[in-house]
C-alpha cells in the first residue's frame, strides 16, 4: 500500500519561509493534499495538487510537485506565528477516495 | 466546501461503555468516511460510511467494535463499543467534495475520546 513520510519537526523564525516536505511511495497517486491541524482542532484543508500539475499558488501557500521522485512540498511565505500547528500530507490513490496521511510536521514558529 | 458538525466535541467515558458519535453535513454528499487519530500520531481510516448499505471497514477495524450507520446522505454515525483505555483517541468524519470538478475531502472538528 501507500506510504506517506514526512519529517517530524521544523523550527522557523517568524517572517521566514517555512518548507515542509513529503515523500510518497505509489506513482498512481492522483491528488495530493496539505491539512493543517492545530491543537485540539480537526483538520484544515489548506490546499491540493492534483497529480498533472507541478506548482500550486494560493496566497502565501506554494505547493510543488516533483511526480519522478514522487516528493511533494509546502512554502509558507512569511511566516507568522498563527502558522505554528502540525501540517499532514495527504495522498489520495485509487478509486475508492481513500487518504493516505504522512506522519506530520510539527512547524514551530519563533520570535 | 461542506460544513460539517460533529458532537460530541470531547467525552470521558468509562471502560466497556459505548459512545455513538455524530456527523452531519450541510448537503448531501455520496461518500463519508471516519478516522482516528490516536495521541501524537497520524490519521488512519476506520471505514467509508455507505449510505443505505453496511460500511466498508479497513483492514484491522470491525464492525462489532465501531458499528457504523448512514441513513440517509446527510448524516452518519460511528459507535465505539465496550471500549478500554487504548480507544482513547480523536475520531473524525471526513466527507467528499468533488466542487469544482476537483477532489476534496474535508474533516469535522473531530471527537475526542478519553477513556478511563
Amino acid at each position: 500500500g501507500e506510504d506517506v513520510e514526512q519529517s517530524l519537526f521544523l523550527s522557523v523564525r517568524e517572517g521566514d519561509s517555512s518548507v515542509i516536505n513529503c515523500t510518497y511511495t505509489d506513482s498512481s497517486s492522483t491528488y495530493l493534499y496539505w491539512y493543517k491541524q492545530e491543537p485540539g482542532a480537526g483538520l484544515q484543508l489548506l490546499t491540493y495538487i492534483f497529480s498533472n500539475m507541478d506548482m500550486k499558488q494560493d496566497q502565501r501557500l506554494t505547493v510543488l510537485l516533483n511526480k519522478k521522485d514522487k516528493h511533494l512540498s509546502l512554502r509558507i511565505a512569511d511566516t507568522q506565528t498563527g502558522d505554528s500547528a502540525i501540517y499532514f500530507c495527504a495522498v489520495l490513490t485509487g478509486t475508492a477516495s481513500k487518504l493516505t496521511f504522512g506522519t506530520g510536521t510539527r512547524l514551530q514558529v519563533t520570535l | 466546501s461542506a460544513v460539517i458538525s460533529q458532537k460530541p466535541s470531547r467525552d470521558i467515558c468509562q471502560r466497556g461503555t459505548s459512545l455513538t458519535i455524530q456527523c452531519q453535513v450541510d448537503s448531501q454528499v455520496t461518500m463519508m468516511f471516519w478516522y482516528r487519530q490516536q495521541p501524537g500520531q497520524s490519521l488512519t481510516l476506520i471505514a467509508t460510511a455507505n449510505q443505505g448499505s453496511e460500511a466498508t471497514y479497513e483492514s484491522g477495524f470491525v464492525i462489532d467494535k465501531f458499528p457504523i450507520s448512514r441513513p440517509n446522505l446527510t448524516f452518519s454515525t460511528l459507535t465505539v463499543s465496550n471500549m478500554s483505555p487504548e480507544d482513547s483517541s480523536i475520531y473524525l468524519c471526513s466527507v467528499e467534495d468533488r466542487t469544482g470538478g476537483y477532489e476534496k475531502l474535508f474533516f469535522g472538528s473531530g471527537t475526542q475520546l478519553s477513556v478511563l
